[in-house]
C-alpha cells in the first residue's frame, strides 16, 4: 500500500523567505504526482503536476521536483508571500485512477 | 462560474438521518469522484465512477452509497449518518487520459453529525 507523508505538519516563515515543502513515498512504481492547494472554503487548487518521466516542473515563483528512485518530490516557493498562506497536499497516482494524499503541511507566512 | 460544485457547503445533521451530497461539474469528464478529509489525515477515496454506468467502491465505502444520474451529476448519501461521519468531503473529477489524468475538486462540503 502506497504511504504518503508530508513533513512538517506545520511552517511558519517570515514574508520573503523561500519555503520548502517535501513529500515523501513509499512505492516509487507511480504515473505522477501533484500537488494541491488548500485554502478554507475554497476547495483543492491543483498547482503543479510531474510525470513519473519528469524531473521538475516550474509554474511562475513555483517549482516542484521529483525523485521517483528515492521517493521524494519537493516543492518550492520563491520570495514567499502572505497570500501564500494555505495547506499544501501532495498526492501520487498509483494506477488508472487512485491517489493517494499526504495529511498537509500547512504554511503561515509572517508579513 | 465553477467546474465543480457541490451542495451544500455546509450541513449539520443529527445520528440516523438520511444525507445526500450533491456534486456537479462542467467540465465535460467522465470520471467522477467522492473523497472525505480528516484532521490530520490526507483525503480517501469513498467510491468513483468511470461512466453514468460504472460505479465503484473506493478504500471507505461502508455506510455511503452514491448515484450517478448523469454524466455532469455524482451524489453521495449517507443513509443513517454517525458521528465518525463528520468531515470534509470532496467531489472531484477528470478525464481519461492514462498518463495525464489530472483531478479537479469542488469547494468541499462540511459535514456534522451531532
Amino acid at each position: 500500500k502506497q504511504e504518503v507523508t508530508q513533513i512538517p505538519a506545520a511552517l511558519s516563515v517570515p514574508e520573503g523567505e523561500n519555503l520548502v515543502l517535501n513529500c515523501s513515498f513509499t512505492d516509487s512504481a507511480i504515473y505522477n504526482l501533484q500537488w494541491f492547494r488548500q485554502d478554507p472554503g475554497k476547495g483543492l487548487t491543483s498547482l503543479l503536476l510531474i510525470q513519473s518521466s519528469q524531473r521538475e516542473q516550474t509554474s511562475g515563483r513555483l517549482n516542484a521536483s521529483l525523485d521517483k528512485s528515492s521517493g521524494r518530490s519537493t516543492l518550492y516557493i520563491a520570495a514567499s508571500q502572505p497570500g501564500d498562506s494555505a495547506t499544501y497536499l501532495c498526492a501520487v497516482r498509483v494506477d488508472d485512477y487512485k491517489l493517494s494524499f499526504g495529511a498537509g503541511t500547512t504554511v503561515t507566512v509572517r508579513a | 462560474d465553477a467546474d465543480v460544485t457541490q451542495t451544500p457547503r455546509n450541513r449539520i445533521t443529527k445520528t440516523g438521518k438520511r444525507i445526500m451530497l450533491e456534486c456537479s461539474q462542467t467540465k465535460g469528464h467522465d470520471r467522477m469522484y467522492w473523497y472525505r478529509q480528516d484532521p490530520g489525515l490526507g483525503l480517501r477515496l469513498i467510491y468513483y465512477s468511470f461512466d453514468v454506468k460504472d460505479i465503484n467502491k473506493g478504500e471507505i465505502s461502508d455506510g455511503y452509497s452514491v448515484s450517478r444520474q448523469a454524466q455532469a451529476k455524482f451524489s453521495l448519501s449517507l443513509e443513517s449518518a454517525i458521528p465518525n461521519q463528520t468531515a470534509l468531503y470532496f467531489c472531484a473529477t477528470s478525464g481519461w487520459d492514462k498518463a495525464y489524468n489530472e483531478q479537479f475538486f469542488g469547494p468541499g462540503t462540511r459535514l456534522t453529525v451531532l
